[in-house]
């Protein structure tokens, strides 16, 4: 199946700096990238994804990029604050494996305040 | 109105014992999955299925199985639990298989004793 790694496992930043968190996927016919965020003790919800044919997605302060040659893409947070403290999850959605997401092994995102 | 709800939201049962788990989408999707995630908060696919199809993870032993009255409905069953079944077990679903926002339920909180 599909393998997605993501780094950092945790990251701190301060109020109002920007965060990144980078995964890689190996399967090259991944087609579908969506980021989740789960807050302690909820679940995960969908905050944007992001299809092959695109390169950039943004929705206010939080963008995604996709380089599809690397097999990589990013999630960018800008203007961080208190409330976007959570885990991060990527997906790689593959056709080669009935579609199923495979998801990255989380980023713990502190936003000190 | 809950979209994805599962029950119980916690369980707890000794080695051994055979335990169902129970999810319901009312959102119309045609596509459900169960997800288990470990201690670690690492997020992996269980089971994938439609109506015409379902999708294994190849680690999944056989002790789970997945089962589906209707299409709003895909229950999971574990025979002969193990203390590594332990885990939060999710149910999600989406409209397009694979991709497309999946929605989840709150989670299900296993313990085995």
């Amino acid at each position: 199946g599909e393998n997605v790694e993501q780094h950092p496992s945790t990251l701190s930043v301060q109020e109002g700096d920007s965060a990144v968190i980078k995964c890689t996927y190996s399967d090259s016919a991944s087609n579908y990238f969506p980021w989740y965020k789960q807050e302690l003790g909820k679940r995960p919800q969908l905050i944007i994804d992001i299809r092959s044919n695109v390169g950039e997605k943004k929705d206010q302060r939080i963008a995604v990029t996709l380089n599809k040659t690397a097999k990589h893409f990013s999630l960018h947070i800008t203007e961080t604050q208190p409330e976007d403290s959570a885990v991060y999850f990527c997906a790689a959605s593959t056709p080669n494996t009935g579609n199923q997401f495979y998801f990255g092994t989380g980023t713990s995102l502190t936003v000190i305040p | 109105d809950t979209a994805v709800s599962q029950t119980p939201k916690y369980l707890v049962t000794q080695m051994g014992n055979d335990k169902s788990i129970k999810c319901e989408q009312n959102l119309g999707h045609d596509t459900m999955y169960w997800y288990k995630q470990d201690s670690k908060k690492f997020l992996k696919i269980m089971f994938s299925y439609n109506n015409k199809e379902l999708i294994i993870n190849e680690t999944v032993p056989n002790r789970f199985s997945p089962k589906s009255p209707d299409k709003a409905h895909l229950n999971l069953h574990i025979n002969s639990l193990e203390l590594g079944d332990s885990a939060v077990y999710f149910c999600a679903s989406s409209q397009i298989w694979g991709a497309g926002e999946a929605f989840f339920g709150q989670g299900t909180r296993l313990t085995v004793v």
